[in-house]
């Protein structure tokens, strides 16, 4: 069974730090990979995905991930943070077989910015 | 232009009392989804539909149920709401399922009195 773990509930960076958001994923072959946020009282955006090909994709708002086969893992980053990036963060694994039917998501980073 | 529109943002109900969520797409994905969040939580999947095809999660309690009435509707019944009920419940939609992007309307607040 897929599942998805991200270590940091809570994480705390200076406005204009850069960021690190972990996230570690099971899953038996080669998987999707997103990441979502979430800001207080919205739905999930998302905010890039990994299917195949290059390691180190891109997404919106200048943040940035690394899908690594080795570590199972597929952490979210952003050289210099801005206020309105605070919110909560959530890591999704999905599977290639279209019949499964779902995305497994991790239990969330909360990410607070300080002036 | 919002694709996933989720009505109301905010409902409240009494203890026991019948309520029905409502969530419409501009997207003509096939799957539609209902997710329940905690506060602090992972979204958590109800069901979804595949098309006409319901799929229902093994530990969705049976005070919740689901309609589906063409591709662009879905909605979400609460039989019975209890206080642990209160949560937002998100709708969601893909093209695909498995491991397609989601993309999701803004929630429903749902307070139990």
């Amino acid at each position: 069974a897929q599942s998805v773990t991200q270590p940091d509930i809570h994480i705390t960076v200076s406005e204009g730090a850069s960021l690190e958001l972990r996230c570690n994923y099971s899953y038996g072959a080669t998987p999707y990979l997103f990441w979502y946020v979430q800001s207080p009282g919205q739905g999930l955006q998302l905010l890039l995905k990994y299917f195949s090909g290059d390691t180190l994709v891109q997404g919106i708002k200048g943040f940035e991930a690394e899908f690594k086969r080795s570590q199972s893992s597929f952490n979210l980053r952003k050289p210099s943070v801005h206020w309105s990036d605070a919110a909560e963060y959530f890591c999704a694994v999905g599977a290639h077989n279209t019949n499964a039917g779902k995305s497994t998501f991790g239990d969330g980073t909360t990410l607070t910015v300080k002036p | 232009d919002a694709m996933v529109i989720q009505n109301p943002r905010y409902q409240v109900t009494q203890f026991g009392k019948p309520v029905t969520l409502s969530c419409s797409q501009t997207l003509n994905h096939n799957v539609m989804y209902w997710y329940q969040q905690k506060s602090s939580q992972a979204p958590k999947l109800l069901f979804h539909y595949y098309d006409k095809d319901f799929n229902n999660e093994a530990d969705t309690p049976d005070n919740f149920q689901s309609r589906r009435p063409n591709t662009s509707f879905c909605f979400l019944d609460i039989r019975s709401p209890g206080l642990g009920d209160a949560a937002m419940y998100l709708c969601a939609t893909s093209r695909e399922a498995g491991g397609d992007i989601r993309y999701f309307g803004a929630g429903t607040r749902l307070s139990v009195l």
